[in-house]
């Protein structure tokens, strides 16, 4: 099983500022398999990067996904207020998938 | 628009049973993988089982094998969750999501969840 480590567990940042998220995976990721999603309190998980850097619709130009091999970073520039909530990174490359444990990104 | 809704969470003590249901809409059920994810207190995402669109291959999370059936409806666009001999780590929010298809894997929408606590 492919464990995924997130970093940092906090990230405390005012609006307009940029989130630089990070997940390392135990083994090589392959095909670039990868995944964000952002999940807010009482609310469904949300699809923002698969591919490691492909952004799904309807998600904004500021959330830019990066990496390759183990090591993968979510960016968001320019903070908005509907941005703070938890990240999770995800595999899909090996069985079973797996998911990190979540980066909260709270206001500063 | 895709909308999944979960329901038939509750209390269950431990070596009971309970069945979770997830009515889809918005889209063709039938065409799209599924899956089920859940959420401990405190704990992040795990991916707990997935079922073809067909409904004839089934996939598990070793934590659950030979416990839990995953399902589904076609004809009445629901996904199903058998949870037997439920253990007090199976507490947690249960989530459906729909598989993308791009790729196997890429869970595309979610519902909100159910809560299951296990608890004597």
């Amino acid at each position: 099983e492919i464990v995924l480590t997130q970093s940092p567990g906090t990230l405390s940042l005012s609006p307009g500022e940029r989130a630089t998220l990070s997940c390392r995976a135990s083994q090589s990721v392959s095909s670039n398999y990868f995944a964000w999603y952002q999940h807010k309190p009482g609310q469904a998980p949300r699809l923002l990067i698969y591919g490691a850097s492909s952004r799904t619709t309807g998600i904004p130009d500021r959330f830019s996904g990066s990496g390759s091999g183990t090591d993968f970073t979510l960016t968001i520039n320019r903070l908005e207020p509907e941005d703070f909530a938890v990240y999770y990174c995800q595999q899909y490359g090996g069985s079973p998938w797996t998911f990190g444990q979540g980066t909260k990104v709270e206001i500063k | 628009e895709v909308q999944l809704l979960e329901s038939g969470g509750g209390l269950v003590q431990p070596g009971g049973s309970l069945r979770l249901s997830c009515a889809a809409s918005g889209f063709t059920f039938s065409s799209y993988v599924l899956c089920w994810v859940r959420q401990a207190p405190g704990q992040g995402l795990k991916w707990v089982s997935a079922i073809s669109g067909s409904g004839d291959s089934t996939y598990y999370a070793d934590s659950v094998k030979g416990r839990f059936t995953i399902s589904r409806d076609n004809s009445k666009n629901t996904l199903y969750l058998q949870m037997n001999n439920v253990r007090a780590e199976d507490t947690a929010v249960y989530y459906c999501a729909r598989n993308s298809a791009v790729a196997g894997g890429i869970l595309d929408y979610w519902g909100q969840g159910t809560l299951v606590p296990v608890s004597s």
